[in-house]
């Protein structure tokens, strides 16, 4: 069974702050996905990382895949309130393309 | 175009009503999943469709009942359900055969069980 801590799981920040999530695994993914969810509406996708080692920058969200695709971080620049929602990361792979194995979720909170 | 959209945004049933959750994707994908989502928990994958066929059925309790009618259309049957079953439904598609299967979730269903 493939498993993915993330962390932190509560964040609350001031506008303005930078902030780091992290997703690990002892497993390997074949590919890793971020999604933002904010209260009552359905996860939105970000990102998907591929390639180990990938970094990929969305505005001020900057997404890195670990060279042996076990780990993924996202971090956020200056936040800004409209950040705020729960982030989740999602791995795929390990014998099923339909199933992702999701992180507990990160919920950032970004005060004005 | 990456939009899912399902309705109803909110329902309320009782728990011997039978209701149906519908979802339409126009994205061209051929799977198609939903999920049940507790507050602030990850999504729970409950069932899979792949070219209109149930693929994976996570063990879900019989009261839930999927349907789908085509390829891109995705129902949910609801019959004899319990309060614990209130929750947030999601539904998601992906492309068939086009790694990595990225899925696109739609903003989902409030469910209450009274």
């Amino acid at each position: 069974t493939q498993l993915l801590e993330q962390s932190p799981q509560f964040l609350s920040i001031q506008e303005g702050e930078n902030l780091t999530v992290y997703c690990n695994s002892s497993s390997v993914f074949s590919s890793l996905q971020w999604y933002r969810q904010e209260p009552g509406e359905g996860p939105v996708l970000l990102v998907t990382v591929v390639t180990g080692g990938e970094v990929k920058k969305l505005k001020r969200l900057t997404f890195q895949f670990g060279d042996a695709r076990k780990d993924s971080s996202l971090h956020i620049t200056a936040a800004q309130p409209g950040d705020t929602g729960l982030y989740l990361c999602a791995g795929a792979g390990g014998g099923s393309n339909y199933k992702l194995t999701f992180g507990k979720g990160t919920l950032l909170t970004v005060n004005p | 175009d990456t939009e899912v959209t399902q309705t109803p945004k909110h329902l309320v049933m009782g728990m011997t009503n039978k209701k149906s959750l519908k979802c339409e994707q126009h994205m061209g994908h051929r799977a198609m999943y939903w999920y049940k989502q507790k507050a602030k928990k990850p999504p729970e994958l409950m069932f899979v469709y792949s070219y209109e066929k149930l693929s994976i059925n996570e063990s879900v309790p019989s009261r839930f009942s999927p349907e789908c009618p085509n390829s891109s259309l995705l129902n949910l049957h609801l019959h004899a359900l319990q309060p614990e079953d209130s929750a947030l439904y999601l539904c998601a598609s992906s492309q068939e055969g086009m790694v990595p299967y990225e899925q696109y979730f739609g903003p989902g269903t409030r469910l209450t069980v009274t």
